[in-house]
């Protein structure tokens, strides 16, 4: 598609359960990444792909968080038992090739509430 | 470790008023310099990308200049409209060229 494709747009999850995102790059594009912007303007670099392999994931929370890109379906975010500070906006982003020399389009983003 | 500063926070302007946003970072060594638009409640929309080895680049009312050497770029807004508002993220590529990091944004207000 043409533009970065993001499901669900609202997630609400008791405290504990789990949580999962996913996010359909644009056709074509190589590259694709997991920011998220917890209260309003603070974006945080999650994980990248390049394909279906990480390419970097220095920003993931280890223990809980975890991400996939396989061939032929939308790449995942999944947390594991979700906490409260896991309340945030999930972007995901794709770029077309050598990931510094071309731009990040972004989708919609997924509200992930935790109660 | 790479940092990203946008100055003022937030910015009102009446209608019509050309005006600067203002983005700093600390490491110069960066392969580009995105600017973006992020609406309440939306996703964000890509504006200009700035490569290291550029100086500016323009898109309609919109113009960004890149000084990697002192580490700022700047977004020029010309005769800004109630359109304009919205909050301006500024983000470089990290040192792996591998993730952009972004500032906190400057939330603009036009008014009519």
């Amino acid at each position: 598609g043409e533009e970065v494709a993001q499901t669900p747009k609202h997630l609400v999850r008791g405290e504990g359960q789990k949580a999962k995102l996913y996010c359909a790059p644009i056709k074509g594009h190589s590259y694709v990444f997991w920011y998220q912007q917890v209260l309003k303007n603070e974006f945080k670099f999650l994980i990248s792909f390049q394909n279906e392999n990480v390419f970097d994931e220095t920003g993931m929370p280890k223990e809980r968080f975890s991400a996939k890109c396989l061939p032929n379906s939308p790449c995942s975010l999944e947390i594991q038992a979700t906490k409260l500070e896991d309340s945030a906006v999930y972007f995901c982003a794709s770029s077309q090739t050598q990931v510094f020399s071309y731009e990040q389009y972004f989708g919609p983003g997924t509200r992930l509430t935790v109660t | 470790k790479q940092e990203v500063t946008q100055i003022p926070a937030a910015l009102s302007v009446p209608e019509g008023e050309n005006l600067v946003l203002n983005c700093s970072f600390t490491d110069s060594a960066i392969y580009n310099l995105q600017w973006f638009r992020q609406d309440p409640g939306k996703g964000l929309t890509s504006l200009l990308l700035i490569q290291s080895s550029q100086r500016e680049q323009t898109s309609g009312r919109l113009n960004a200049s890149l000084d990697k050497s002192s580490g700022r770029s700047t977004l020029y807004i010309a005769a800004s409209q109630p359109g304009d508002s919205a909050t301006y993220l500024c983000a470089v590529t990290n040192q792996a060229g591998t993730a952009l990091i972004f500032g906190k944004g400057t939330t603009l207000s036009v008014s009519s």
